[in-house]
C-alpha cells in the first residue's frame, strides 16, 4: 500500500552540527519527493524537492539524496542554526486514479537546534 | 502572486453540526488537495480536486466531502461533526496533481 516512513521522529543537534532525516517509500512508481518545513503555528513550506531521475540536489545548506533501488531518500542540513528548528515532513508522489498523482507524507521529524 | 488562502482561520463547532471550509489556490493552479493535520498523525490526505473533478480520495469517512468551482476555489464540508474531527485542515494548490504543492495557512477546527 501507500506508505512513507520517516525517521527519526525527534532530532536534537547543537548549532553548527549537521542533521539528517531519512524517509522510506513503498510505491516503486513514485517519482517526486518534496520536503516541507513547518514552523510552530505556520503552514508547511516547500524547502527542496527531487525527482526520480536525479540522485542528489543541493540548495545552500540543505541537500536531498535519493536511492531509488532502496526506495529511500534523505534530507541533509549542514551548519544548522536555531532558525532551522521546526517540524520537517517528507513526501512521495503516488499514482492516483486516472493516472494522476497525489502526495503521501511521512509522520514528521521535530528538529531542535540548540544554540 | 498571492499565496493560497483559507477561510475561516479558526472555527469552533459542537458535535453533530456541519462545517464548510474554503480554499483559494494560487492563481493559475487548478489542483487543490486537502489534508487533516493532528498532533502525532502528520498530514493525512483527504482528497484532491482538479478542474472541478475529484481525482483522488484518502481513507476518510463519507462525512468528509468537497467540491471545486470553475475558478478553482475549493470547499470542504464535514457533516455530523465528531470530537475526533478537531484538527488543522490544510489545503494545498499545485499546477499539476502530485507535484509542487503550496499550502494555505490552514483552518483550525475545534469540535466541542
Amino acid at each position: 500500500g501507500e506508505n512513507v516512513e520517516q525517521h527519526p521522529s525527534t532530532l536534537s543537534v547543537q548549532e553548527g552540527d549537521s542533521a539528517v532525516i531519512k524517509c522510506t517509500y513503498s510505491d516503486s512508481a513514485s517519482n517526486y519527493f518534496p520536503w516541507y518545513k513547518q514552523e510552530l503555528g505556520k503552514r508547511p513550506q516547500l524547502i527542496i524537492d527531487i525527482r526520480s531521475n536525479v540522485g542528489e540536489k543541493k540548495d545552500q545548506r540543505i541537500a536531498v539524496t535519493l536511492n531509488k533501488t532502496a526506495k529511500h531518500f534523505s534530507l541533509h542540513i549542514t551548519e544548522t542554526q536555531p532558525e532551522d528548528s521546526a517540524v520537517y515532513f517528507c513526501a512521495a508522489s503516488v499514482l492516483g486514479s486516472g493516472n494522476t498523482g497525489k502526495l503521501i507524507f511521512g509522520q514528521g521529524t521535530t528538529l531542535q537546534v540548540k544554540p | 502572486k498571492a499565496g493560497v488562502t483559507q477561510t475561516p482561520r479558526y472555527l469552533i463547532k459542537t458535535r453533530g453540526q456541519q462545517v464548510t471550509l474554503s480554499c483559494s489556490p494560487i492563481s493559475g493552479h487548478r489542483s487543490v488537495s486537502w489534508y487533516q493535520q493532528t498532533p502525532g498523525q502528520g498530514l493525512q490526505f483527504l482528497f484532491e480536486y482538479f478542474s472541478e473533478t475529484q481525482r483522488n480520495k484518502g481513507n476518510f469517512p463519507g462525512r468528509f466531502s468537497g467540491r471545486q468551482f470553475s475558478n478553482s476555489r475549493s470547499e470542504m464540508n464535514v457533516s455530523t461533526l465528531e470530537l475526533g474531527d478537531s484538527a488543522l485542515y490544510l489545503c494545498a494548490s499545485s499546477l499539476v496533481s502530485g507535484n509542487e504543492q503550496y499550502f494555505g495557512p490552514g483552518t483550525r477546527l475545534t469540535v466541542t
